[in-house]
C-alpha cells in the first residue's frame, strides 16, 4: 500500500463547477500538507500549504486537512478552463525528514 | 517561471549508457532536491542536498548519484541506464531544509532510454 493515495482521474467538470480533489494517507506522522498544480510539460507549482489539521482558504481554493481520518481535500470554486491541470498532493513528517511524499496526481479538465 | 533551471530539456540515449542532468537553483536557495516522475509511480523523491552536503535520501538507485557544487548547482548522474529509467526528472530548490520552506520546481528533463 502506498503512503499517499490519490485518484488519478481524469476528472471532467463544466466551467463554474465546484471541484473536490482528495488524498488519503497512512502515515500518522505527516504534519505538513501541500497541494501542487502541474500543467502539461511543466514542473509542479505550490498552490496551498497547510500545517496540521484545519482549513485554509486562498481565493477560489480551499484546502482541508482531517488528520483523524487521514484525509485531505482541495476545493476549487468557480472552476475555469485555466484550472485544467494535474493536481498533486504532497505530505511531509515533522522536522528532520526533509522529504515530501507525493500522490500520483489527479488530472482535471474544466470544460468551457 | 520558478527561477530554477534544468538542462537539457530532453535527452535520448541507449541502454547501458550514462547521462548527467544539471540543475541551477533559485538565487539564494541552498537546498536542492531531485525527483523522478513516471506515469505509474508519480513523483518520487530521490535525494536532497543542502549547501553542498547530502541531507536526505529517498528511493534513489545505486546506479544514480548526485552532488551539489560550491556554486550550489547540482548534477544528477544516471549510469547503466535501463528502459525503466525513462521518466521526467525534476529538480526543486528551497531556501533551507525545513518542511515549511516552499520547494520551487524546475521545468524538468525528459529522459528517454531506447
Amino acid at each position: 500500500q502506498k503512503e499517499v493515495e490519490q485518484d488519478p482521474g481524469p476528472l471532467s467538470v463544466p466551467e463554474g463547477a465546484i471541484v473536490s480533489l482528495n488524498c488519503t494517507y497512512s502515515n500518522s506522522a505527516f504534519q505538513y500538507f501541500m497541494w501542487y498544480r502541474q500543467y502539461s510539460r511543466k514542473g509542479p507549482e505550490l498552490l496551498m500549504y497547510t500545517y496540521s489539521s484545519g482549513n485554509k482558504e486562498d481565493g477560489r481554493f480551499t484546502a482541508q486537512v482531517d488528520k483523524s481520518s487521514k484525509y485531505i481535500s482541495l476545493f476549487i470554486r468557480d472552476s475555469q478552463p485555466s484550472d485544467s491541470a494535474t493536481y498533486l498532493c504532497a505530505m511531509s513528517a515533522a522536522s528532520g525528514t526533509y522529504k515530501y511524499i507525493f500522490g500520483t496526481g489527479t488530472r482535471l479538465k474544466v470544460l468551457a | 517561471d520558478s527561477g530554477v533551471t534544468q538542462t537539457p530539456k530532453h535527452l535520448i540515449t541507449a541502454t547501458g549508457q550514462r547521462v548527467t542532468l544539471r540543475c541551477s537553483p533559485r538565487s539564494g536557495d541552498l537546498s536542492v532536491y531531485w525527483y523522478q516522475q513516471s506515469l505509474d509511480q508519480g513523483l518520487q523523491f530521490l535525494i536532497q542536498y543542502y549547501n553542498g552536503e547530502e541531507r536526505a535520501k529517498g528511493n534513489i538507485l545505486e546506479r544514480f548519484s548526485a552532488q551539489q557544487f560550491p556554486d550550489l548547482h547540482s548534477e544528477l548522474n544516471l549510469s547503466s541506464l535501463e528502459l525503466g529509467d525513462s521518466a521526467l526528472y525534476f529538480c526543486a530548490s528551497s531556501v533551507g531544509t525545513s518542511e515549511i520552506n516552499e520547494q520551487f520546481f524546475g521545468p524538468g528533463t525528459r529522459l528517454t532510454v531506447l
